[in-house]
């Protein structure tokens, strides 16, 4: 099992562009989940997704959009990238949104200039 | 404030050392906590949960929970270099159950 994987693992875009980072698991988790995590800050959830069809904002939301394609998959888009952006974007899932397991990716850097 | 504090360090030691690493929460209605490590470049991974208080021993890892001081440590006895790694806290439970809050994370460097 590949577990979490994430698409890119490395971006450079410059102010105003727009791109969707890409997650997929494997392990048939109900639940996934948008971190960003910058240094100083620990991770902070932008979006999750608890089941198959919904998604909640977390505590730094404003900025992105998710869209849970099916189960396995759930991308974040940035639609005009600022350089506050700039960060290393893990995705996660878990089995249930009750699950305190996360299983987390390897991380996409971003860096906006 | 933040809901979780955690000291970030870094902590420089020697192999063999015991480490304390300690997050503090102002949330009483935490139930779960859960430290996690992260090796450089890679995600995290959970190391160690508990439920409420008390203590949890796994190995080397000690992990304690006084939810009366609102503190969580994670213990390391006998480290090792490859014990070098970002630990971070992390809690749920309450209206925030099934949401992790992250301490800000311990950089830990463990010197042969």
């Amino acid at each position: 099992n590949a577990g979490v994987t994430q698409t890119p693992k490395f971006q450079v875009l410059k102010t105003g562009q727009s791109m969707t980072l890409q997650c997929a698991q494997d392990m048939n988790h109900n639940s996934m989940y948008w971190y960003r995590q910058d240094p100083g800050m620990g991770l902070r959830l932008i979006y999750y997704s608890a089941s198959e069809g919904t998604t909640d904002k977390g505590e730094v939301p404003n900025g992105y959009n998710v869209s849970r394609l099916n189960k396995r998959e759930f991308s974040l888009r940035l639609e005009s990238a600022a350089p506050s952006q700039t960060s290393v974007y893990f995705c996660a899932s878990s089995e249930f949104r009750s699950s305190y397991e996360q299983y987390f990716g390897p991380g996409t850097r971003l860096t906006v200039t | 404030q933040k809901e979780v504090e955690q000291d970030p360090g870094p902590l420089s030691v020697p192999e063999g050392a015991i480490v304390s690493l300690n997050c503090t929460y102002s949330n009483s209605a935490f139930q779960y906590f859960m430290w996690y490590r992260q090796y450089s470049r890679k995600g995290p991974e959970l190391l160690m949960y508990t439920y409420s208080s008390g203590n949890k021993e796994d190995g080397r890892f000690t992990a304690q929970v006084d939810k009366s001081s609102k503190y969580i440590s994670l213990f390391i006895r006998d480290s090792q270099p490859s014990d070098s790694a970002t630990y971070l806290c992390a809690m749920t439970g309450g209206t925030s159950y099934g949401k992790l809050t992250f301490g800000q994370g311990t950089i830990l460097t463990v010197h042969p």
